[in-house]
């Protein structure tokens, strides 16, 4: 079965700083996708980046990006320029390419961005 | 376009009570999920489905179940409230050929 690890239950960032949030993942399946998903505190659950497997470039999405490392089963989040908006809780998620239907969550970090 | 909404935002119950929850989507999404978030615990599938009429047990179904009589409605049905039940509840959607879940609003549920 696959698991989603998510070691730092908190981590805080200075504002317009750099903040890596980490992720590792373990499967046995060589295709499948990888998201970081926002919780900010309204709740909603918003998708901050998608990575594809087989895909070797590292997805990018404004000041959000990731470092996909497939050899070591790592997915980090890398936020730039650290804005307020940015605090709120960061869920990493993994899904199989075919045949299931199931997404597995890791355990979130509570991301705090000091001003 | 409401997207997926839930319903009810907010109940608290009683041991013993039972309670719907109401997931509507107007997406015309095929793939539905029920998830429950504790602290600590991230997001767990309770069930889901991949279509109307079908469902299937996700990692934590016990005392819950559920039903997709509609294409754009799942419902997660508690029979018997225990205090452990005691979570936020979130209905996700996906298209079938998709990637991106489209998450409700939550509802949060005390069990006392």
């Amino acid at each position: 079965a696959q698991t989603v690890t998510q070691s730092q239950p908190e981590m805080s960032v200075q504002e317009a700083e750099t903040v890596t949030l980490s992720c590792t993942y373990d499967t046995s399946e060589s295709d499948y996708y990888l998201f970081w998903y926002k919780q900010p505190p309204s709740r909603q659950m918003i998708l901050v980046i998608r990575q594809e497997a087989y895909k070797q470039q590292n997805a990018t999405e404004n000041r959000f990006s990731v470092n996909f490392q497939k050899a070591a089963k790592s997915f980090s989040l890398k936020i730039s320029d650290s804005q307020l908006g940015d605090a709120a809780m960061y869920f990493c998620a993994y899904r199989s390419r075919g045949g299931t239907y199931k997404y597995i969550f890791g355990t979130g970090t509570r991301l705090k961005v000091l001003a | 376009n409401a997207g997926v909404t839930q319903t009810p935002k907010f109940r608290v119950l009683k041991t013993g009570q039972s309670m719907t929850l109401l997931c509507a989507q107007d997406m015309n999404h095929e793939y539905m999920y029920w998830y429950r978030q504790d602290p600590g615990m991230g997001l767990r599938l309770i069930h889901y489905s991949v279509g109307e009429g079908t469902t299937a047990k996700g990692e934590v179904p016990d005392g819950y179940n559920v039903s997709r009589l509609k294409k754009q409605n799942f419902l997660l049905g508690l029979e018997s409230a225990a205090p452990s039940q005691t979570s936020v509840y979130f209905c996700a959607t996906r298209t079938s050929d998709g990637n991106e879940q489209f998450f409700g609003p939550g509802t949060r549920l005390t069990v006392l």
